[in-house]
């Protein structure tokens, strides 16, 4: 199952820099297709955070940016706050015909502020 | 404001079906696509399928083909999404989310429905 792989948990003190990671493939990411990320905090509805690689949409501070190389992107969060505390995913298109989906999501990552 | 409202908490047996709705208000329903995204508990999120709501057009993940139905009422700004044959792999939340204009991601998302499938 085509899957874009991140790491299961970040941390970090008040204050300081975490960079989530999300590795795809020739046919999502490494295809040239955009990568987007979403917030999702607890009992709640993901939020857009960027999209475009690296937009941010209106009302989204500029501490979360975003940033894609070949066949992987990433989020960077700084001056990390409590409130940071969700779950984040990222998102592609996969080019393949075949596969379960066309739109793909990241194994999802927790970021826990310490 | 924009924003997509949907149906409330479901529960059913196993083998039957389930229809969530998703009521648009606050910008033009037939300029964006709608998509279903669903989360089992503790499990990312996995994309469904999308609706094009001015043409009717759909297009479903392999995985939910052939038991998965999206339609549309645009005279009540509203999409539907229906799952048949149930099983408590079923069991999840249940978004759908509006389509960027030109991106292959999604900005507005609905509250979420929960869906429980238990005999």
């Amino acid at each position: 199952q085509s899957v874009l792989t991140q790491p299961a948990s970040v941390s970090g003190a008040p204050g300081q820099r975490v960079t989530i990671s999300c590795t795809g493939s020739r046919s999502n990411i490494g295809a040239g297709n955009h990568v987007h990320w979403y917030q999702q905090l607890p009992g709640s509805a993901p939020k857009l955070l960027i999209y475009g690689n690296s937009n941010r949409p209106s009302g989204v501070p500029d501490r979360f940016s975003g940033s894609k190389s070949g066949t992987s992107a990433s989020l960077a969060i700084t001056g990390l706050r409590a409130e940071d505390e969700a779950d984040y995913y990222c998102q592609s298109y996969d080019s393949r015909l075949s596969g379960p989906g066309n739109y793909v999501f990241g194994t999802g990552t927790k970021v826990t502020v310490l | 404001q924009v924003q997509l409202v949907q149906s409330g908490a479901e529960v059913k047996k196993p083998g039957a079906s389930v229809k969530v709705s998703c009521k648009a208000s606050g910008y033009i329903f037939t300029n964006y696509f709608i998509h279903w995204v669903r989360q089992a508990p503790g499990q990312r999120l996995e994309w469904m399928g999308w609706i094009n709501p001015d043409k009717g057009f759909t297009k479903y993940s392999q995985k939910f083909q052939g038991r998965v139905t999206i339609t549309r009422d645009i005279s009540a700004r509203t999409a539907y999404m229906e799952v048949s044959s149930l099983t408590s792999e079923d069991t999840a939340v249940y978004y759908c989310a509006r389509q960027i204009l030109d991106e292959f991601a999604f900005d507005v998302w609905g509250q979420g429905t929960m869906v429980t499938v238990s005999s």
